[in-house]
């Protein structure tokens, strides 16, 4: 199966940006990229996830390698909100299930003020 | 909000017992997630469904089971509840069956089993 590697933790300046990376050497063909936050006591949130292309949206970007072995995700401006766990997740198709999103220790980001 | 309802918000129980826990989608949603998380532990996949259907298992205990109504709620039961069954609890959703659509997670349960 498809497994990711994050850094265990990272920190940042307010209103810095931040590239948070992600290694998935294994990633299948047709597998996207998920990007998931969890601030504390909450849920995960989700962030951003792609294909091939690198992605926006209101809340990061998502610089995918062109041979999609890792991936990148920026947070243009870092603010204190921004602290969290992040997640970068691949589908898991262990035990013969293509529906699986299973979650590793991510890195945990520290924002400086 | 993600729009995935779940309650309780916290329960507080005694070894032995047993509970339920209730998460309803986003709506139209019609994949329901649940997700285990205790203190020394990531989230760990317990078990999907889609439209009723069981499609994923993960480490789910005997003990636990689940279920999707046609409503597309769906209910996790954790019975004989031990000390170390304490954790929060997620339930997330997403509109498709399969594994590259965004997942949405509620707000969780917190259960605390003395």
């Amino acid at each position: 199966d498809a497994k990711t590697t994050q850094p265990n933790s990272m920190e940042s300046n307010e209103e810095e940006p931040v590239h948070l990376p992600c290694n998935h050497s294994t990633i299948s063909g047709t597998d996207y990229i998920h990007w998931y936050r969890q601030l504390p006591s909450q849920g995960p949130e989700y962030v951003i996830h792609g294909l091939t292309s690198n992605v926006n949206n209101r809340m990061a970007s998502l610089a995918i390698a062109e041979d999609r072995k890792s991936s990148t995700l920026i947070l243009h401006r870092a603010t204190l909100r921004d602290a969290a766990v992040y997640y970068c997740i691949l589908r898991d198709r262990s035990g013969g299930s293509n529906y699986k999103l299973t979650f590793g220790k991510g890195t945990l980001l520290t924002v400086n003020p | 909000d993600s729009g995935v309802t779940q309650t309780p918000k916290h329960l507080i129980t005694a070894t032995g017992q047993r509970v339920t826990l209730r998460c309803s989608p986003r709506s139209g949603d019609l994949s329901v997630y649940w997700y285990q998380q205790s203190l020394d532990q990531g989230l760990q996949f317990l078990i999907q469904y889609y439209n009723g259907e069981e499609r994923a298992k993960g480490n789910i205990l005997e003990r636990f089971s689940a279920q999707q109504f046609p409503d597309l709620h769906s209910e996790l039961n954790l019975s004989s509840l031990e000390l170390g069954d304490s954790a929060l609890y997620f339930c997330a959703s997403r509109s498709s069956g399969d594994g590259n659509s965004p997942l949405h997670f509620g707000n969780g349960t917190r259960l605390t089993v003395t």
